[in-house]
This record gives C-alpha cells, sequence and structure tokens, in this order.
C-alpha cells in the first residue's frame, strides 16, 4: 500500500516551454500532496503544499507563477513548470499524505527529472 | 545554524559492518522523526518513524531519538552492498512539513 506514481519520469525540453508533471497517490486518498526539489547531491528543498480543492501555500523563494501547483482530485496533483529555463532543471518529487488513516507520515513519488536545453 | 544537521558522508564500510547514522536538531518542538533512504535518481522511501523518544526496531534496523540531547540515530546491522544509498533524516514540523536533513551517503562494499 502506500504508492505514489509521478509521470513522466524524465523530461528534456527546450528553453522557454512548460513541463507538466503529474502526481497520483495509486491506492489511497491524499488530503495534502507536497512538492520537493532536489539538486546533485542535495537535499529536499520543500516547494510547496498542495491541498485537494484549495489553493497551493507556496514556500518563500519558491516562485508560484512559475510554479503552477493544482489539486484537483484526491489522488492527484500536478506541478507545471512554465517558461521554463535552464536553471529550473532538477529532480521534482512529489510526497502524499493519506488522509484517512490520520497517519503523518509522507508517501514519495520516484521523482522527476527535468532538464531544460 | 540549519534546523536539521546531518553529515553529508561519504561513509564507506565493508559487508557485515555495523553503520550509524546520526542527525542533531535544533527545534525542541519537533515529535516525529523519520529516515528515509533514496537510491540514486530515485525517490525517498520510509525506512523507520518514530514518535518522542525511545528505541524502534525493523529487522536490520534500530532507529533511536533522544530528545533531550536533540539527537536522532540509525543502526544497520549486517550491512549489505544493497544497503548502498543516501539516507535523509527528516522531523515533521509546522503544517506537516518535513524538514530533512542533508542526507548522509553510505556505500557497503563487498
Amino acid at each position: 500500500g502506500a504508492v505514489v506514481s509521478q509521470h513522466p519520469s524524465r523530461v528534456i525540453c527546450k528553453s522557454g516551454t512548460s513541463v507538466k508533471i503529474e502526481c497520483r497517490s495509486l491506492d489511497f486518498q491524499a488530503t495534502t500532496m507536497f512538492w520537493y526539489r532536489q539538486f546533485p547531491k542535495q537535499s529536499l528543498m520543500l516547494m510547496a503544499t498542495s491541498n485537494e480543492g484549495s489553493k497551493a501555500t507556496y514556500e518563500q523563494g519558491v516562485e508560484k507563477d512559475k510554479f503552477l501547483i493544482n489539486h484537483a482530485s484526491l489522488t492527484l496533483s500536478t506541478l507545471t513548470v512554465t517558461s521554463a529555463h535552464p536553471e529550473d532543471s532538477s529532480f521534482y518529487i512529489c510526497s502524499a499524505r493519506e488522509r484517512a488513516s490520520g497517519r503523518t507520515e509522507q508517501f514519495f513519488g520516484p521523482g522527476t527529472r527535468l532538464t531544460v536545453l | 545554524q540549519k534546523e536539521v544537521e546531518q553529515d553529508p558522508g561519504p561513509l564507506s564500510v565493508p559487508e557485515g559492518a555495523i553503520v550509524s547514522l546520526n542527525c542533531t536538531y535544533s527545534n525542541s518542538a519537533f515529535q516525529y522523526f523519520m529516515w528515509y533512504r533514496q537510491y540514486s535518481r530515485k525517490g525517498p522511501e520510509l525506512l523507520m518513524y518514530t514518535y518522542s523518544s525511545g528505541n524502534k526496531e525493523d529487522g536490520r534496523f534500530t532507529a533511536q531519538v533522544d530528545k533531550s540531547s536533540k539527537y536522532i540515530s540509525l543502526f544497520i546491522r549486517d550491512s549489505q552492498p544493497s544497503d548502498s544509498a543516501t539516507y535523509l533524516c527528516a522531523m515533521r514540523g509546522g503544517y506537516n512539513k518535513l524538514i530533512f536533513g542533508a542526507g548522509t551517503r553510505l556505500a557497503v562494499h563487498p
């Protein structure tokens, strides 16, 4: 149980294009989903917290207009990197917190590696 | 000062060794402590989850929390090459946010 998937696993795009990353909880309903980015050999940095049916809460320094988050259902959240630039190249990871059990653990997706040329 | 401090390593040990991984933290309000394992180019996988002080054991893994010292540890017994990964400690802060350590890279060589 507690499986989180991400799609795509890897994406390469040209500078200026937008990229959408999907995060799905496969066998549970997620009250909250989190989006992180991770640079090589560094830890995970929280970008935003996404609650189903409401606006995402962004961490300080994260541009909400650049990183659009939509949490349309209890099993799906999407992150869209708009007008991507090479400095946006990173490993993007989502996590989900289970709704029903009240547990506080977060379960992570496998990550999406974004390369912007 | 970072909220969570973790030595990034790398830590290299022979197969069969006991591995000790540690984190210190500054916020005494933290109550939930986690250890994640992350293989290269993969998402983190939850290994251990502990509430408040004490020990928790799961197979070859033991997690310890000492709230008085603001210090947490993960022990791996009989380490295997397949344990080679980055180990991240994490603590739950406000609004269920996780605050991660830098991660310790572990290499277990045959």
